[in-house]
């Protein structure tokens, strides 16, 4: 089945340490994004990439970095300069026709990620 | 337990009843909508959508409707079910292409 898969479903960060999240999608779309979801606000944008080898800052993109190397693949590290992280981190994908495209965003089940 | 549904207003709702989830939006140049419903430890999964030139979409079991006057959506559910527990929140494309979500309201159904 096509999707989108996160990984890992839970994740612990020590202070100072660098994490990463995995993103992969298997629906051929062009566009991908990372929210970061707390609890009793609406999803806040991170980063987003409408092409491979190329991304945009969000509303929330300190202490945090993005790559985008294949379609397939949208990884997101939580910096150590992100101060407070915990958080359930969705990814999502849209497909992009043209220019505000209205297409819906597909999300993948998310990961949480604590502090120890 | 996962903690993304503290503190959001909640519907509750016998089994087999029609539901009402509300939304007030923002911008009055927003031009699409979607409804995602969220269950616990999971993703938003994508409901329905309605464009602005639009004043309801019908789906299977539910209905969007649209009021641009007075910026309003809302999100009908009919014979509402036990696997309708969750919660529900909207998005808006706003005129520059960024999409806004709200925080979402928890329906919990009763049997």
């Amino acid at each position: 089945d096509g999707g989108i898969t996160q990984s890992p479903k839970y994740l612990f960060r020590k202070e100072g340490q660098n994490v990463t999240l995995s993103c992969e999608q298997n629906l051929n779309h062009d566009a991908m994004y990372w929210y970061r979801q707390d609890p009793g606000q609406g999803l806040r944008l991170i980063y987003y990439s409408q092409i491979v080898n190329d991304f945009q800052k969000g509303d929330i993109a300190e202490g945090y970095s993005v790559s985008r190397e294949k379609k397939e693949s949208f990884p997101l590290t939580v910096t150590s300069a992100q101060k407070n992280p915990t958080a359930f981190y969705l990814c999502a994908s849209s497909i992009v026709t043209r220019a505000y495209s209205n297409q819906p965003q597909h999300f993948g089940d998310g990961t949480r990620l604590s502090i120890l | 337990g996962e903690s993304v549904g503290l503190h959001l207003p909640t519907l509750s709702v016998q089994e087999g009843d029609n539901s009402i989830i509300n939304c007030a939006y923002s911008n009055s140049a927003s031009d699409y909508f979607i409804w995602y419903k969220q269950e616990s430890g999971k993703g938003p999964q994508f409901i329905i959508d309605i464009r602005s030139n639009m004043d309801k979409r019908q789906g299977q079991r539910v209905t969007v409707l649209l009021n641009k006057t007075v910026k309003h959506l809302s999100l009908q559910i009919a014979a509402t079910q036990p696997g309708d527990s969750a919660v529900y929140f909207c998005a808006e494309k706003t005129g520059e292409g960024k999409l806004i979500f709200g925080a979402g309201t928890r329906l919990a159904v009763h049997p």
